[in-house]
């Protein structure tokens, strides 16, 4: 079963734009991260916070997260369209072991 | 430094075979794990291991096995393929000592006829 769920499922937006995107997932957890992916290839990872963190910044990306909420958003400026990919929150249990559980993803199209 | 390597990139088969996908960790790395995504959906856990075995698994039958060779790579096994188990095939590595982020290989993109 995928615990966390982005939203919006697509999103679409002009170079320069800033895109956020959602997540929410169900259980506590030691840390959420965000994940890269280009058209079916390998996750790359983008940036990772901690349960205890409130707010993260990398370069163009600045994540949040609100445990009480069970959610986070991850916000990019300026977009550009090489960030055209689909994009994953992924969090791990803090119950047991380090297995990611993955949302279904939000699917973003920069377009120049 | 070499990231996280997965062999083969593409892979044909038909219902009833068996595959074996490899993964080599990123240098540093003891920990590996595989996650199937399907297209369209996020990656789901199939298992990790840690020291030659594995430590956890998520809900997969028995057809997925793996194994996990002394210098660290992993191969990921599955029997009596069905078609159902066309998907990209992710492996993942971290070092033990530091329960954060994951790095994920290229995957395998596996077709199933």
């Amino acid at each position: 079963s995928q615990q966390g769920e982005e939203d919006p499922q697509a999103l679409s937006i002009q170079e320069g734009e800033n895109a956020t995107m959602n997540c929410s997932y169900k259980t506590s957890i030691n840390n959420l991260q965000w994940y890269r992916q280009n058209s079916g290839r390998g996750l790359v990872h983008l940036i990772l916070i901690r349960s205890n963190e409130r707010e993260k910044h990398s370069g163009r990306l600045r994540v949040t997260l609100d445990t009480s909420k069970k959610s986070s958003s991850l916000l990019i400026t300026a977009s550009r369209a090489a960030d055209t990919a689909s994009y994953f929150c992924a969090t791990d249990s803090n119950q047991a072991g380090t297995a990611l559980i993955f949302g279904k993803g939000t699917t973003l199209s920069v377009s120049s | 430094d070499a990231g996280v390597t997965q062999s083969p990139t593409h892979l044909i088969k038909t219902r009833g075979q068996q595959v074996t996908l490899r993964c080599s960790p990123k240098s540093g790395h003891d920990t590996v794990s595989w996650y199937q995504q399907a297209l369209g959906q996020g990656p789901q856990f199939i298992f990790q291991y840690y020291e030659e075995e594995e430590r956890q698994r998520g809900n997969f039958p028995d057809r997925f096995s793996g194994h996990q060779f002394p210098n660290y790579s992993s191969e990921l096994n599955v029997n009596a393929l069905l078609l159902g188990d066309s998907a990209l095939y992710l492996c993942a590595s971290r070092f033990a000592g530091r329960q954060e982020t994951q790095y994920f290989g290229p995957g395998t993109r596996l077709l199933v006829l």
